[in-house]
């Protein structure tokens, strides 16, 4: 397996158009998450599936924002109507099933993709 | 309002000495804390773990400690390399289990050979 892969890497586009991110998990994780990093700041949480169920969403989350995951592999998180605050670094994470973790101690281990960066003229 | 926080923005250090980043939280309801490392265009990766049940977990250079009357934990790094400079998160999971990852601001580590 590859790792958590997200396409595309750099997206550059004009305020008031939508754009889409896709993030491909590892195959075994049933869990996948999105955050968002703006400079200076930690990962903020968006919203998270469990398979195909969307679990939580954060209040970052406005509803020009939508995630999915359809068959519980890849998901899509779309931005409609960007605004120059979207810009920022989206990050997709997965992790295994409770319980079987391995190497986080029982920590519910996040592993990111590299990111896919938004920038909103 | 911030739950886990990382008051120093950055921190230099001289390689082979000891780098120690701080992290504090409020929420008494953590089960596990954790640290990432991050490179710049790269996603954080995971580094070592702490069970709020423990005080110390080491793994190689890295031991992670955890004082839990007053809600701080710290990563020590011995002794530092270069390749160590990187922007260092800490993060909390809330005992449910269900809930995602809290995380800090972040730390930028520089060691200076």
């Amino acid at each position: 397996d590859t790792g958590v892969s997200q396409d595309p890497r750099h997206k550059i586009t004009k305020r008031g158009q939508n754009v889409t991110f896709r993030c491909d998990p590892i195959s075994e994780h049933n869990r996948l998450y999105w955050y968002r990093q703006t400079l200076g700041q930690g990962p903020e949480f968006l919203t998270y599936f469990q398979n195909e169920a969307q679990l939580e969403k954060s209040r970052l989350l406005s509803d020009r924002f939508s995630a999915e995951r359809p068959k519980g592999s890849f998901s899509t998180l779309e931005i409609q109507r960007t605004e120059q605050g979207d810009s920022a670094m989206y990050l997709c994470a997965s992790s295994a099933p409770k319980g079987s973790d391995r190497g986080g101690g029982g920590a519910n281990v996040l592993t990111f993709g590299a990111g896919s960066r938004l920038t909103v003229l | 309002d911030q739950q886990v926080k990382q008051n120093s923005p950055s921190l230099s250090v001289q390689e082979g000495r000891i780098s120690i980043l701080n992290c504090d939280y409020t929420n008494s309801m953590f089960d596990y804390f954790l640290w990432y490392k991050k490179y710049p265009a790269e996603g954080p990766t995971f580094l070592i773990s702490i069970s709020s049940i423990k005080d110390k977990n080491e793994d190689g250079r890295f031991t992670v400690f955890l004082n839990k009357s007053a809600k701080h934990l710290s990563l020590h790094i011995v002794p530092s390399q270069p390749g160590d400079s990187a922007v260092y998160f800490c993060a909390a999971r809330p005992y449910s289990g269900n809930t995602p990852l809290v995380f800090g601001k972040g730390t930028r580590l520089s060691v200076i050979a």
